[in-house]
């Protein structure tokens, strides 16, 4: 139980365009969703907490009009990505709150934009 | 500012003997910390956790202990196996702001020799 499923796993897109990933708790409602980005051989960084019927909190430095969080319904969170650019290249994970205490991971999207 | 730190970024092991991963973290108000393994490419897989009023956890040959008063964790796997090969991740839980937030550590690479 507790499966968190995220599509696309890789995605390539031109710079300019907007890219959208999206996470999905399979077996479980999850009214808080995270989104992190992991940069090669660092940690994983949290960009914003995602609430289901608000708006997403995002953490110090991160850009709220460049990362558009939606999280509509209690099984489903979306992160997308505006304007991309080269810099935005990078591995997104998403993960979803089960209180009291637990937290399951997406397997993670692998975004390149050329 | 770093507030969870795995401070060995890489540690090699032969096969059969313990591995013991380290971490340490500077906020008194984390109260549940969590151990990942995690592979490239691919999301976080939860190995074990432990709540800040207990000091030790133990799950087949994982074990994790906690010491408050030094704010310093560690996970012991023992016997260690090839495929326990990864990189590890430290996480703290706290409730920040009125959000419960997870934070993580660097990581450390461990390899298992054969």
């Amino acid at each position: 139980g507790a499966v968190v499923s995220q599509h696309p796993s890789r995605v390539i897109c031109k710079s300019g365009t907007s890219v959208k990933i999206e996470c999905r708790s399979l077996d479980f409602q999850a009214t808080t969703m995270f989104w992190y980005r992991q940069f090669p051989k660092q940690s994983l960084m949290l960009m914003a907490t995602s609430n289901e019927g608000s708006k997403a909190t995002y953490e110090q430095g991160v850009e709220k009009d460049k990362f558009l969080i939606n999280h509509a319904s209690l099984t489903l969170s979306t992160l997308t990505v505006t304007s991309a650019h080269p810099e935005d290249s990078s591995f997104y994970i998403c993960s979803a709150r089960r209180p009291p205490r637990g937290y399951t991971f997406g397997s993670g999207t692998r975004l390149t934009v050329v | 500012d770093q507030q969870v730190k795995q401070n060995s970024p890489s540690l090699s092991v032969q096969e059969g003997r313990i591995s013991i991963l380290n971490c340490d973290y500077t906020n008194s108000m984390f109260d549940y910390f969590l151990w990942y393994k995690k592979y490239p490419a691919e999301g976080p897989t939860f190995l074990i956790s432990i709540s800040s009023i207990k000091d030790k956890n133990e799950d087949g040959r994982f074990t994790v202990f906690l010491n408050k008063s030094a704010k310093h964790l560690s996970l012991h796997i023992v016997p260690s196996q090839p495929g326990d090969s990864a990189v590890y991740f430290c996480a703290a839980n706290a409730e920040i702001q009125g959000a419960q937030k997870l934070v993580f550590g660097q990581g450390t690479r461990l390899t298992i020799n054969p």
